[in-house]
């Protein structure tokens, strides 16, 4: 059974700091999604992870794959007050259907 | 371009009542999931269907029922409403592999 687990589940830090999101399944995954979801919002696509080694930046953030680890992380850099918000990292079973599981969540607060 | 569209947005209903929340998508995806989100559990797949014609269970299937009713179109049904079926639900739907999936605006239901 795949089974997702993110840590931290809640993170304050100060603006201008950098910090890492961290998430780990526990079967073979071709595919991992990051998004992020504002309160009493839909969920946001931020990245597509589709193979080991593959890294994506956009703006602030950075997620790579480690498929061998079984673990992906989602990097913050320089944070600003824009950034706190809940991110969620959802994984698809390897050469299986299409059943997306979640990770709780992490939820970032950003202190100005 | 409307993407996925989930109605109703809000709905309160008594114990013991029925209901079905209705999801479309306009961006012909094969992929559509009901999720279910309630506070510290992140989002729980509740069924998806990977292709038209076939349904099959997520974590949390119980005391629901889904149909998959065409391409485009893919609705979740309460028969029996219950007070833990108090949640945010959310109907997403997915392309090909290695595209992003795509989340509806959300239904807040409250039984009561």
């Amino acid at each position: 059974e795949l089974k997702v687990e993110q840590n931290p589940l809640f993170l304050s830090m100060q603006e201008g700091k950098n910090y890492t999101i961290y998430c780990n399944y526990s079967t073979t995954s071709d595919r991992l999604y990051w998004y992020r979801q504002d309160p009493g919002k839909s969920l946001e696509s931020l990245f597509v992870l589709l193979s080991n080694g593959a890294v994506k930046q956009e703006g602030r953030l950075m997620a790579s794959l480690d498929t061998k680890a079984r673990l992906s992380t989602l990097h913050i850099t320089a944070a600003v007050h824009d950034l706190s918000a809940t991110y969620f990292c959802a994984v698809v079973r390897m050469n299986r259907d299409d059943k997306i599981i979640f990770g709780k969540g992490t939820r970032l607060h950003i202190l100005p | 371009n409307a993407g996925v569209t989930q109605t109703p947005k809000f709905q309160v209903l008594k114990t013991g009542q029925s209901m079905t929340l209705q999801c479309a998508q306009d961006m012909n995806h094969n992929s559509m999931y009901w999720y279910r989100q309630d506070p510290g559990m992140g989002l729980r797949l509740i069924y998806y269907s990977a292709s038209e014609g076939t349904t099959d269970k997520g974590e949390v299937p119980n005391g629901y029922n889904v149909s998959r009713l065409n391409k485009r179109e893919f609705s979740l049904r309460l028969e029996s409403a219950a007070p833990s079926q108090t949640s945010v639900y959310f109907c997403a739907s997915g392309g090909a592999s290695g595209n992003t999936i795509y989340f509806g605006e959300g239904s807040w239901l409250t039984v009561v």
